[in-house]
Protein backbone atom coordinates (compact mmCIF):
# COMPACT_ATOMS: atom_id res chain seq x y z
CA UNK A 1 0.00 0.00 0.00
CA UNK A 2 1.33 3.30 -1.17
CA UNK A 3 2.51 5.25 1.88
CA UNK A 4 4.25 8.79 2.93
CA UNK A 5 7.81 8.72 3.83
CA UNK A 6 9.80 11.03 5.69
CA UNK A 7 13.43 11.76 6.76
CA UNK A 8 14.73 11.96 8.68
CA UNK A 9 12.83 10.09 11.52
CA UNK A 10 14.46 12.03 14.62
CA UNK A 11 16.56 15.72 13.89
CA UNK A 12 18.58 17.49 16.70
CA UNK A 13 19.69 20.74 16.00
CA UNK A 14 21.06 23.98 18.17
CA UNK A 15 19.24 27.27 18.30
CA UNK A 16 19.22 29.64 15.26
CA UNK A 17 20.45 26.61 12.78
CA UNK A 18 18.25 25.74 9.57
CA UNK A 19 16.55 22.39 9.16
CA UNK A 20 14.79 20.77 6.29
CA UNK A 21 12.51 18.33 6.76
CA UNK A 22 11.77 15.89 3.78
CA UNK A 23 8.78 14.24 2.70
CA UNK A 24 7.95 11.79 -0.25
CA UNK A 25 4.35 12.16 -0.78
CA UNK A 26 1.91 9.27 -2.22
CA UNK A 27 2.94 9.35 -5.51
CA UNK A 28 -0.48 9.94 -7.48
CA UNK A 29 -1.18 12.83 -4.75
CA UNK A 30 -1.11 16.34 -5.89
CA UNK A 31 -2.10 17.97 -2.35
CA UNK A 32 0.84 18.11 0.02
CA UNK A 33 0.69 19.12 4.04
CA UNK A 34 2.91 19.75 6.83
CA UNK A 35 1.66 19.82 10.15
CA UNK A 36 3.31 19.74 13.95
CA UNK A 37 2.27 18.18 16.77
CA UNK A 38 3.86 19.62 20.04
CA UNK A 39 4.07 17.51 22.91
CA UNK A 40 0.91 16.97 24.55
CA UNK A 41 -0.95 19.20 22.50
CA UNK A 42 -3.20 19.11 19.63
CA UNK A 43 -1.89 18.35 15.73
CA UNK A 44 -1.57 21.82 14.08
CA UNK A 45 -2.07 22.66 10.61
CA UNK A 46 1.16 24.54 8.98
CA UNK A 47 0.72 24.86 5.51
CA UNK A 48 -0.78 23.04 2.57
CA UNK A 49 0.86 22.80 -1.29
CA UNK A 50 -0.43 22.58 -4.86
CA UNK A 51 0.60 23.13 -8.08
CA UNK A 52 4.12 24.43 -6.97
CA UNK A 53 2.54 26.86 -4.62
CA UNK A 54 1.13 27.46 -1.31
CA UNK A 55 -2.61 27.40 -1.41
CA UNK A 56 -2.80 27.77 2.45
CA UNK A 57 -1.13 28.74 5.78
CA UNK A 58 -1.70 29.00 9.09
CA UNK A 59 -0.41 31.80 11.62
CA UNK A 60 2.22 29.92 12.49
CA UNK A 61 3.48 29.58 9.37
CA UNK A 62 5.66 32.65 9.09
CA UNK A 63 8.29 33.78 7.42
CA UNK A 64 10.96 31.76 9.06
CA UNK A 65 9.44 28.77 7.44
CA UNK A 66 8.89 27.70 3.98
CA UNK A 67 7.88 25.04 1.70
CA UNK A 68 9.36 23.31 -1.80
CA UNK A 69 9.05 20.98 -3.93
CA UNK A 70 12.61 20.28 -5.80
CA UNK A 71 11.84 17.44 -7.80
CA UNK A 72 8.74 15.43 -8.91
CA UNK A 73 9.13 13.55 -5.89
CA UNK A 74 10.07 15.33 -2.92
CA UNK A 75 8.04 17.83 -0.55
CA UNK A 76 10.52 20.07 1.75
CA UNK A 77 10.16 21.43 4.88
CA UNK A 78 12.83 24.56 5.77
CA UNK A 79 13.07 26.07 9.13
CA UNK A 80 15.54 29.02 8.82
CA UNK A 81 16.60 30.22 12.71
CA UNK A 82 15.05 27.58 14.91
CA UNK A 83 13.10 28.49 18.23
CA UNK A 84 13.36 26.59 21.02
CA UNK A 85 9.57 26.59 21.08
CA UNK A 86 9.88 24.67 16.91
CA UNK A 87 10.36 21.58 18.57
CA UNK A 88 7.94 19.30 17.46
CA UNK A 89 6.97 16.08 15.64
CA UNK A 90 6.46 17.35 12.15
CA UNK A 91 3.64 15.46 9.75
CA UNK A 92 3.71 15.24 6.01
CA UNK A 93 0.50 14.67 4.59
CA UNK A 94 -1.08 13.80 1.30
CA UNK A 95 -4.27 13.48 -0.44
CA UNK A 96 -5.17 13.30 -3.93
CA UNK A 97 -7.62 15.48 -6.08
CA UNK A 98 -9.67 13.83 -8.94
CA UNK A 99 -11.32 15.98 -11.61
CA UNK A 100 -14.16 14.53 -11.59
CA UNK A 101 -17.69 15.85 -9.79
CA UNK A 102 -16.30 14.55 -6.19
CA UNK A 103 -13.37 15.59 -4.67
CA UNK A 104 -10.86 13.85 -2.32
CA UNK A 105 -10.17 15.38 1.23
CA UNK A 106 -8.65 12.35 2.96
CA UNK A 107 -4.98 13.20 4.32
CA UNK A 108 -2.62 10.28 4.65
CA UNK A 109 0.28 11.28 7.03
CA UNK A 110 4.01 10.33 7.05
CA UNK A 111 5.49 8.49 10.20
CA UNK A 112 6.97 11.92 11.25
CA UNK A 113 10.02 13.64 12.33
CA UNK A 114 10.85 14.65 15.81
CA UNK A 115 12.29 17.87 15.45
CA UNK A 116 14.33 18.95 19.11
CA UNK A 117 16.32 22.35 19.68
CA UNK A 118 18.50 22.65 22.06
CA UNK B 1 -11.42 30.89 16.40
CA UNK B 2 -12.82 27.46 14.77
CA UNK B 3 -12.66 24.18 17.23
CA UNK B 4 -13.08 20.80 17.37
CA UNK B 5 -14.23 19.41 21.02
CA UNK B 6 -13.24 16.27 21.79
CA UNK B 7 -13.70 14.29 25.40
CA UNK B 8 -10.06 14.21 26.66
CA UNK B 9 -10.62 10.59 28.03
CA UNK B 10 -9.78 8.22 29.30
CA UNK B 11 -12.69 6.02 27.77
CA UNK B 12 -12.33 2.59 29.09
CA UNK B 13 -14.33 -0.22 28.08
CA UNK B 14 -13.71 -3.72 28.00
CA UNK B 15 -12.79 -6.05 25.35
CA UNK B 16 -15.74 -6.95 23.13
CA UNK B 17 -18.13 -3.69 24.32
CA UNK B 18 -18.99 -1.21 21.93
CA UNK B 19 -17.10 2.27 22.52
CA UNK B 20 -18.57 5.55 21.61
CA UNK B 21 -16.21 8.55 20.90
CA UNK B 22 -17.92 11.75 20.71
CA UNK B 23 -16.77 15.06 18.67
CA UNK B 24 -18.51 18.78 18.68
CA UNK B 25 -17.56 21.52 16.30
CA UNK B 26 -18.16 24.69 16.39
CA UNK B 27 -18.23 26.74 12.62
CA UNK B 28 -21.32 25.60 10.66
CA UNK B 29 -19.14 25.77 6.90
CA UNK B 30 -17.67 22.49 8.22
CA UNK B 31 -17.78 20.14 5.38
CA UNK B 32 -15.97 17.17 5.77
CA UNK B 33 -15.49 15.07 9.10
CA UNK B 34 -12.56 12.46 9.88
CA UNK B 35 -11.01 10.34 12.28
CA UNK B 36 -7.57 9.36 13.30
CA UNK B 37 -6.25 6.96 15.56
CA UNK B 38 -2.94 7.84 17.01
CA UNK B 39 -0.69 5.30 18.93
CA UNK B 40 1.09 6.82 21.65
CA UNK B 41 4.67 8.11 19.74
CA UNK B 42 3.38 7.63 16.25
CA UNK B 43 1.34 9.81 13.12
CA UNK B 44 -2.25 10.02 12.75
CA UNK B 45 -3.87 6.95 10.92
CA UNK B 46 -6.63 7.74 9.07
CA UNK B 47 -9.36 5.37 10.30
CA UNK B 48 -13.15 6.66 8.77
CA UNK B 49 -14.29 9.79 7.06
CA UNK B 50 -17.29 10.97 6.50
CA UNK B 51 -19.42 13.91 4.15
CA UNK B 52 -23.30 13.14 4.44
CA UNK B 53 -25.37 13.35 7.48
CA UNK B 54 -26.13 10.08 8.59
CA UNK B 55 -24.12 7.03 9.36
CA UNK B 56 -20.94 5.37 7.44
CA UNK B 57 -19.82 2.20 8.19
CA UNK B 58 -16.54 0.14 7.45
CA UNK B 59 -15.84 -2.82 9.31
CA UNK B 60 -16.21 -2.49 13.14
CA UNK B 61 -15.73 1.18 12.85
CA UNK B 62 -19.27 4.00 12.26
CA UNK B 63 -19.07 7.09 11.69
CA UNK B 64 -22.22 9.21 12.66
CA UNK B 65 -22.91 13.09 11.56
CA UNK B 66 -25.33 15.42 12.43
CA UNK B 67 -24.88 19.02 10.75
CA UNK B 68 -27.75 20.11 12.76
CA UNK B 69 -25.92 19.48 16.37
CA UNK B 70 -22.43 20.11 14.83
CA UNK B 71 -21.58 16.57 16.10
CA UNK B 72 -19.65 14.05 14.60
CA UNK B 73 -18.98 10.22 16.51
CA UNK B 74 -17.25 7.40 16.15
CA UNK B 75 -18.62 3.72 17.57
CA UNK B 76 -15.99 1.00 17.20
CA UNK B 77 -18.12 -2.21 17.44
CA UNK B 78 -16.36 -5.40 19.80
CA UNK B 79 -13.36 -3.52 21.16
CA UNK B 80 -10.33 -4.86 21.30
CA UNK B 81 -6.98 -4.20 23.14
CA UNK B 82 -5.16 -3.02 20.43
CA UNK B 83 -7.82 -0.40 19.52
CA UNK B 84 -6.08 1.40 22.62
CA UNK B 85 -5.23 4.66 21.28
CA UNK B 86 -5.91 8.29 21.06
CA UNK B 87 -8.72 8.73 18.61
CA UNK B 88 -8.12 12.56 16.86
CA UNK B 89 -11.38 14.01 15.74
CA UNK B 90 -10.36 16.27 12.18
CA UNK B 91 -12.54 18.85 10.13
CA UNK B 92 -12.29 20.33 7.12
CA UNK B 93 -13.45 23.95 7.86
CA UNK B 94 -15.10 25.89 4.96
CA UNK B 95 -15.34 25.66 1.07
CA UNK B 96 -11.98 25.79 -1.16
CA UNK B 97 -9.66 24.97 2.00
CA UNK B 98 -7.95 22.07 3.00
CA UNK B 99 -6.15 22.40 6.06
CA UNK B 100 -7.75 20.13 8.53
CA UNK B 101 -8.59 21.35 12.43
CA UNK B 102 -7.82 18.80 15.25
CA UNK B 103 -9.42 17.75 18.45
CA UNK B 104 -7.23 17.17 21.40
CA UNK B 105 -8.62 13.24 20.93
CA UNK B 106 -10.11 11.11 23.10
CA UNK B 107 -7.94 8.48 24.66
CA UNK B 108 -9.65 4.96 24.75
CA UNK B 109 -8.31 2.00 26.85
CA UNK B 110 -9.71 -1.55 26.02
CA UNK B 111 -9.53 -3.57 28.98
CA UNK B 112 -8.64 -7.46 28.24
Amino acid sequence: EPEVTQTPSHQVTQMGQEVILRCVPISNHLYFYWYRQILGQKVEFLVSFYNNEISEKSEIFDDQFSVERPDGSNFTLKIRSTKLEDSAMYFCASSAVFTGLFDSYEQYFGPGTRLTVT
Amino acid sequence: QKEVEQNSGPLSVPEGAIASLNCTYSDRGSQSFFWYRQYSGKSPELIMFIYSNGDKEDGRFTAQLNKASQYVSLLIRDSQPSDSATYLCAVKIGAGRRALTFGSGTRLQVQP
